[in-house]
Parts: structure tokens; C-alpha cells; sequence
């Protein structure tokens, strides 16, 4: 059974920091790792979406890494702002139609 | 263009009622999926319909749980006699073809309580 763990479980950095959120995966039998963020209350917002066969996806501040032969992904946000504070969850999809996500990392951006 | 909607935003219900959670997927998505989001647990999914193939059941947690969806759009998440462990957001997500290369776009989810 896939288990997706994401370290660190929360993390608070001032304004300005570039950080690193983790993502490891126990089946590296995946077709493609997919980044979210969630804000309280609210639903899931898509990130990034790396398939199986990529290394790395980027879309503005924010650059998401695929190991898959090692089982991790790594999400890089540069010059982190308050508006990024929000849980960041990443997920898997494997063969057939269900995603497995990890627990989030929740981040706070301290002005 | 809109995104997915769900109803009631929040709902309190009493042990042992049931009730009903709906979900508006973005129109046109063929695929609609079901998460639970609980406490200590992380999301979970559910149940997934792919347009009028047999939908895949396998997350769902015991028989009280049930889902349809009507006319290949909206969906309905039926869960019988509730328990105090049923208490969690519920999310829907839709997707284009549901291919495994689709981007899932999720509403903003029902949280229910159960007391």
C-alpha cells in the first residue's frame, strides 16, 4: 500500500527565506506527484503536476523536483511571502483513478 | 468559468440521521471524485465516477456510505445512520477525461459534525 509522508509537519520562516518542503513515497510506481495548497476553511488549490516521466515543474516562484526512483519530491518556494502561508499537501496518482496524499506541511510566513 | 461547488458549506447533524452532501463539478468534467478530510487521518478518498462506467467504490468506509451521480453531473454523497467518526470535511474534485495525467480541481468541501 502507498504511504506518502511529507516532512517537515509545519515550518515557520520569515518573510524573504527560500525553503524546501519534502515529500517521500513509498511505491515509486506512480504515473505523476501532484503539489496543493490548502487554505483554512477552504479546498484544494493544483500547484504543480509532475508526471512520472519529468524531473521538475515550475510555475512562478515556485519549483517542484521528481525523484521517482528514489521516492521523493521536493517543493522549492523562493522568497517566501505571507500570502504563502497555507498547508501544502502533495499526492500521488498510481494506476487506477485515486490520488494518495500526505499529511501536509503546514507553513507560516512571519512578516 | 465557475468551479466546483459544494452544498451545505457546513452541516451539524445528530448521531444516527442521515445525511446528504452535493457536489457541482466544473461542467463538462467527465470524471468526479470523493475525498474525506478528517482530523489525525489526512484525505482519503472515497469513490470516483468516470462518465458512465461502473464507479470505483473501493474507498468508501462501510456500507452507510453511499454515492450517486445523476446525468453525468451532479453527485450526491449519502451517508446512512451517522456516526461521531463520520465528522470530517468531505471534498469533491472533478477532472477533465480523469486520465492520469488530469489535473483534479477540488470545491471547497462540506464539513460535517456529528454529535
Amino acid at each position: 500500500k502507498q504511504e506518502v509522508t511529507q516532512i517537515p509537519a509545519a515550518l515557520s520562516v520569515p518573510e524573504g527565506e527560500n525553503l524546501v518542503l519534502n515529500c517521500s513515497f513509498t511505491d515509486s510506481a506512480i504515473y505523476n506527484l501532484q503539489w496543493f495548497r490548502q487554505d483554512p476553511g477552504k479546498g484544494l488549490t493544483s500547484l504543480l503536476l509532475i508526471q512520472s516521466s519529468q524531473r521538475e515543474q515550475t510555475s512562478g516562484r515556485l519549483n517542484a523536483s521528481l525523484d521517482k526512483s528514489s521516492g521523493r519530491s521536493t517543493l522549492y518556494i523562493a522568497a517566501s511571502q505571507p500570502g504563502d502561508s497555507a498547508t501544502y499537501l502533495c499526492a500521488v496518482r498510481e494506476s487506477g483513478s485515486r490520488l494518495t496524499f500526505g499529511e501536509g506541511t503546514q507553513l507560516t510566513v512571519n512578516p | 468559468g465557475a468551479g466546483v461547488s459544494q452544498s451545505p458549506s457546513n452541516k451539524v447533524t445528530e448521531k444516527g440521521k442521515d445525511v446528504e452532501l452535493r457536489c457541482d463539478p466544473i461542467s463538462g468534467h467527465t470524471a468526479l471524485y470523493w475525498y474525506r478530510q478528517s482530523l489525525g487521518q489526512g484525505l482519503e478518498f472515497l469513490i470516483y465516477f468516470q462518465g458512465n462506467s461502473a464507479p470505483d467504490k473501493s474507498g468508501l468506509p462501510s456500507d452507510r456510505f453511499s454515492a450517486e451521480r445523476t446525468g453525468g453531473s451532479v453527485s450526491t454523497l449519502t451517508i446512512q445512520r451517522t456516526q461521531q467518526e463520520d465528522s470530517a470535511v468531505y471534498l469533491c474534485a472533478s477532472s477533465p477525461l480523469g486520465g492520469k495525467a488530469d489535473t483534479q480541481y477540488f470545491g471547497p468541501g462540506t464539513r460535517l459534525t456529528v454529535l
